[in-house]
């Protein structure tokens, strides 16, 4: 069955840099897009990053740009999001989530969520 | 930039039909997404595609889009359907948008 394990978060000061992993398996990796979408505390869901199939397109959520990059490492089967200059508004769950398909298209939907990794900064 | 709006929240009692609406501009052009999350859960798609519910997924979750609203029909609503549910939508400037979320509790 499809998996989704996320690693990494923790408490971190305001301006250090932090590094997300998402572990998958039970599917073919290198055939499918992958999100990564965070949830503040008790607010809703906001998109954060985007990689294609074989990573050579990649999006970002305006607030994010030039200080996260997405990643990918299709051979091992692992997602990645390294998060420079960590503000406190930075601070939430952090879910990777499987796209349909392996780009991004009007038609394509999150059929999987991993279960999220808390990251908190904060001095 | 583009937007999804839903009510806050919907009470609905054991049995009946709670309908959730997320209304965003021409989104009835668009494909529509739902999301359920319960408390300290991860969210879980019921409805893709504006109509389409994923294996494993109760058929008394059903989804309708036209116009500017989308619709998330619950029928014989269970007190297992209390959440959050997001209703998500692709747009060309901000990619994936989600809703603003709504609570259904179930009396």
């Amino acid at each position: 069955q499809v998996q989704l394990v996320e690693s990494g978060g923790g408490v971190v000061q305001p301006g250090r840099p932090l590094r997300l992993s998402c572990a998958a398996s039970g599917f073919t990796f290198r055939n499918y897009g992958m999100y990564w979408v965070r949830q503040a505390p008790g607010k809703g869901l906001e998109w954060v990053a985007v990689i294609w199939y074989d990573g050579t397109k990649k999006h970002y959520v305006e607030s994010v740009k030039g200080r996260f990059t997405i990643s990918r490492d299709n051979p091992n089967n692992t997602l990645y999001l390294q998060m420079n200059s960590l503000r406190a508004e930075d601070t939430a769950v952090y879910y990777c989530a499987r796209v349909s398909g392996p780009v991004v298209t009007p038609a394509a939907y999150f059929d999987y969520w991993g279960q999220g990794t808390l990251v908190t900064v904060s001095s | 930039s583009y937007e999804l709006t839903q009510s806050p929240s919907v009470s609905v009692s054991p049995g009946q039909t709670a309908n959730i609406t997320c209304s965003g501009d021409s989104l009835g052009d668009k494909f529509a997404s739902w999301y359920q999350q319960k408390p300290g859960q991860s969210p879980v798609l019921v409805i893709y595609q504006d109509t389409k519910r994923p294996s494993g997924i109760p058929e008394r979750f059903s989804g309708s889009n036209s116009g500017n609203t989308a619709t998330l029909t619950i029928s014989g609503t269970q007190a297992m359907d209390e959440a959050d549910y997001y209703c998500q939508a692709w747009d060309s400037s901000t990619l994936y948008v989600f809703g603003t979320g709504t609570k259904v509790t179930v009396l």
